[in-house]
């Protein structure tokens, strides 16, 4: 079965900190993952995905199969990052989501 | 720039009564979702088509929800009746096909339950 587990529900730092939110999954084929993130009053969007290993907003992600986890880093937070942050999977036919983690930046 | 529609935004409704969402997804994209998320967690799938055919339902609580996309275009999630569990916010995605590839989301309607 498709699951993806983030284990944080809110994450508080100060600006400039560096940022990581957990993302582990469980799939038993190979998964197509991707970060989503919800900014206040706006619809939820694509951040970034695993297969095209780009940098979006200074945000990078590693898919790492052997621990199974796909967290997403920041070296510098910045205020305008604070937001739902959703951990998503797509598998052979549907694209499944975690409980997402609130990231807080403060000045 | 295209975007998935969804109306209506709020929806109140009494328990037991039945309430019905439309979605219209971005112009030819094959794969629609719709999800449930209730506050505080992550969106829950409910169902998902490819054109006008289901792939994805064993979430769907069937005795009381339904789903279509009769042309393979837009779509109408419906519940009936309502129960007071139901208040959440109902999102529609749709993407060009299922893997490796972006899905877009609506604004979600809000359903309350009174």
């Amino acid at each position: 079965a498709q699951r993806v587990t983030q284990p944080e529900k809110l994450l508080s730092v100060f600006k400039g900190a560096p940022v990581e939110l957990k993302c582990n999954y469980s799939y038993s084929g190979s998964p197509e993952l991707f970060w989503y993130v919800q900014y206040s009053r706006q619809r939820l969007q694509l951040l970034l995905r695993h297969i095209s290993r780009e940098s979006i907003k200074g945000f990078t992600a590693d898919l790492n199969k052997g621990e199974t986890s796909f967290h997403l880093k920041k070296p510098f937070a910045q205020e305008e990052d604070s937001a739902m942050y959703y951990c998503a999977l797509s598998g052979t036919d549907k694209l499944i989501f975690g409980t997402g983690t609130r990231l807080q930046v403060f000045p | 720039e295209a975007e998935v529609a969804q109306s209506p935004r709020y929806k109140i409704t009494e328990k037991s009564q039945a309430v019905a969402f439309w979605c219209d997804p971005i112009s030819g994209h094959a794969t629609l979702y719709w999800y449930r998320q209730i506050l505080g967690q992550g969106p829950e799938l409910l169902v998902q088509f490819q054109d006008e055919s289901v792939v994805d339902d064993s979430q769907l609580p069937k005795d009381r929800f339904s789903a279509e996309r009769l042309k393979g275009v837009d779509s109408t999630l419906k519940i009936q009746p309502a129960e007071l569990g139901d208040s959440a916010m109902y999102l529609c995605a749709s993407s060009f096909m299922v893997e490796n590839t972006e899905a877009f989301f609506g604004q979600g309607t809000r359903l309350t339950v009174v």
